[in-house]
């Protein structure tokens, strides 16, 4: 089945540096990437997402690009603000029915903005 | 507003107790989930269901039960058998495969 794995667990940079977050995914067959951020407490909520017929999407400061041949792709966080500062997950799906078409999630990236 | 939600915020077990976490949602999706997730960690599923009557096993559904008898609800229950329950459980739906979940706002469970 497919695998995520993603680096760095944990990210400290300066206000208004960038972050970059990297995953990787094992099936090949994958054609949806979502980034959800998870704020202390609470669910966590998607912020971009990307399919396989594009290789980048922005969204004012954030930005997802795909690399389908190397099996990887990046969220980019720009001008970098405290209130960045969350865990942020990347995630995989097929699309295919029954358990293959889930989510599957890296295990997190801890990303801390200092002021 | 259409949206997920979970309740109670926090929930307090005695040990030997079944707890029963809901789970309610508006957005017409077929598809729910629900996660655990132990701090510091990543999410890990207990079950899931892409329609009404029916719902499958997880990575760690032992010790959990759920039942999907109306479209927009997905309730779990943490029985005895879960060994280990204190945890934040997340509730999700999506309308369907190859598409974003929308999280609820979780619950805490602790025993004491």
């Amino acid at each position: 089945g497919e695998n995520v794995e993603q680096h760095p667990s944990t990210l400290s940079v300066q206000e208004g540096d960038s972050a970059v977050i990297k995953c990787t995914y094992s099936d090949s067959a994958s054609n949806y990437f979502p980034w959800y951020k998870q704020e202390l407490g609470k669910g966590p909520q998607l912020i971009i997402d990307i399919r396989s017929n594009v290789g980048e999407k922005k969204d004012q400061r954030i930005a997802v690009t795909l690399n389908k041949t190397a099996k990887h792709f990046s969220l980019h966080i720009t001008e970098t603000q405290p209130e960045d500062s969350a865990v942020y997950f990347c995630a995989a799906s097929t699309g295919y029915g029954g358990s293959q078409g889930n989510l599957i999630f890296g295990k997190g990236t801890k990303l801390s903005v200092k002021p | 507003d259409g949206g997920i939600t979970q309740s109670p915020k926090y929930l307090f077990r005695k040990e030997g107790q079944n707890v029963t976490l809901s789970c309610e949602q508006n957005l017409n999706h077929d598809a729910m989930y629900w996660y655990r997730q132990d701090p510091g960690q990543g999410l890990r599923l207990i079950y899931y269901s892409q329609i009404v009557n029916d719902f499958q096993k997880g990575d760690i559904a032992e010790g959990y039960s759920v039942s999907r008898e109306k479209k927009e609800s997905f309730p779990l229950t943490v029985t005895s058998a879960q060994k280990n329950p204190t945890a934040f459980y997340l509730c999700a739906s999506s309308p369907g495969q190859g598409y974003g979940y929308t999280f609820g706002s979780g619950t805490r469970l602790t025993v004491v």
